[in-house]
Parts: C-alpha cells; structure tokens; sequence
C-alpha cells in the first residue's frame, strides 16, 4: 500500500519569499507522485508530476518538486511567493500510474502575506 | 480550458430529495471516470470508480444504493445522491483520465457544493 504525509496542514509566506511546501511518501515500489493545487470550491489542477524521469521537475507557475528516494520526500518548492499562490496543496501518489489507487495527502493552505 | 465539466456547481436541496451530479468529459473519451468526496478542510476520498457501460466499482465504506452511479456514455458519467440527508452535505468532485498519451494525469472538475437543508 501506498501513502503520502504532508507536513504543516497550514504554512504562511511573504509575498517574495521561498515556497516550501512538505511531502513524504511510503511505496513498496517506485511511486508515481503528483502535486495538485486547489482554489476554493473548485476542482484540483495537477502542477507537476514525477514519473520516475528526471528527479526534479518543473511544473506549471513557477513550481518545482525534487523527487529523493533517500529521503522518501517530494517536496515542493517556489522561489518566490505571489498572492495568486494561495490555495489548498496536495501532493498525491500512485503505484503504476493506477488513477483508482491515487491516494492523497491531507493538504496545506498556503497564505501569502503581502 | 476545462477538459471536464462537472454541473451543477453548487446546490441546494432538502433532506429526502434525490440530487443529480454531472461529470462530462469535453474533448476525449473516458472510459473510467472516478467520484471523490471532500469534507472541509480534508482531503479527497475516493467514493467509487464509474465505468462505461458497467457497474461502478465503490471503495469500502460507501453505500451503493445511497449514491447511485451510471456511465451511459464515454464522455458522462453522474452521481445521484438519493434521499439527500444533511449528513451528505459536501463537496463532490469527479475526475477522468484522458486515454491519449502515456502516463496522462487526471482531469478534475470544478466540484459540487452540495447543501442538504
């Protein structure tokens, strides 16, 4: 079975300032992970995904996740903070690329504070 | 733009009534359709897998007769909450995966705010 734990259920940035948001997972093979981002009362949009490629991967405004297997982690990070950046965050994980076995985190709110 | 549409985007219903979610896929055929259940401040719960032309594979815990799911077609698949009570108030929200290309990530739709009064 699979799982990912996402540290800090709520985390507060300045605008500008470095994103870092937490995500450990737990898979008896090598994951598929995934970070969506959700707006309120609206659906998930994916930001980025790990498919076993390339370790670090770029996603879509401007953020990232370093996937690091001695770590079990997949965090995500941003450089800098902007107000469009606050959401709901969850990092999700899969074996095999199985859609029915996406399992979720239980999210962090980011704020961004001006 | 959106690849899923989901309808209605919030509604109001007392408790007893049956209430109808959509899920359409927009622009590809989805064989598989998955509805998930988010509480506030929580994550997603999966509640069942639809699946074109067959019975809908629900995850443990949640009643089939209570929310019904049917897959008519390769690009709708709904969600009905029958006899609605306020315990069943959420947000429902339903995903599909777009067949084309390799491992292609789920499109979600925007969500159902449901209020059972």
């Amino acid at each position: 079975a699979q799982s990912v734990t996402q540290l800090g259920s709520h985390v507060s940035v300045s605008e500008g300032a470095l994103v870092l948001l937490r995500c450990n997972y737990s898979s008896s093979v090598p994951p598929y992970l995934f970070w969506y981002v959700q707006y309120p009362n609206q659906g998930l949009q994916l930001l980025l995904k790990y498919t076993s490629a390339a370790t670090l991967v770029k996603g879509i405004n401007g953020f990232e996740a370093e996937f690091k297997k001695s770590e079990t982690s997949f965090h995500l990070t941003k450089p800098s903070a902007h107000m469009s950046d606050a959401a709901e965050y969850f990092c999700a994980v899969t074996l095999s690329g199985s859609a029915r076995q996406l399992t979720f985190g239980s999210g962090t709110q980011l704020t961004v504070l001006p | 733009g959106a690849v899923v549409s989901q309808h209605p985007s919030r509604v109001i219903c007392k408790s007893g009534t049956s209430v109808k979610i959509e899920c359409r896929s927009l622009d590809f055929q989805a064989t598989t359709m998955f509805w998930y259940r988010q509480f506030p401040k929580q994550s997603l719960m999966l509640m069942a897998t639809s699946n074109e032309g067959s019975k809908a594979t629900y995850e443990q815990g949640v009643e089939k007769d209570k929310f019904l799911i049917n897959h008519a077609s390769l690009t709708l698949s709904t969600l009905t909450v029958t006899s609605a009570h306020p315990e069943d108030s959420s947000f429902y929200i339903c995903s599909a995966r777009d067949p084309r290309g390799d491992n292609s990530p789920l499109h979600f739709g925007n969500g159902t705010r449901l209020t059972v009064t």
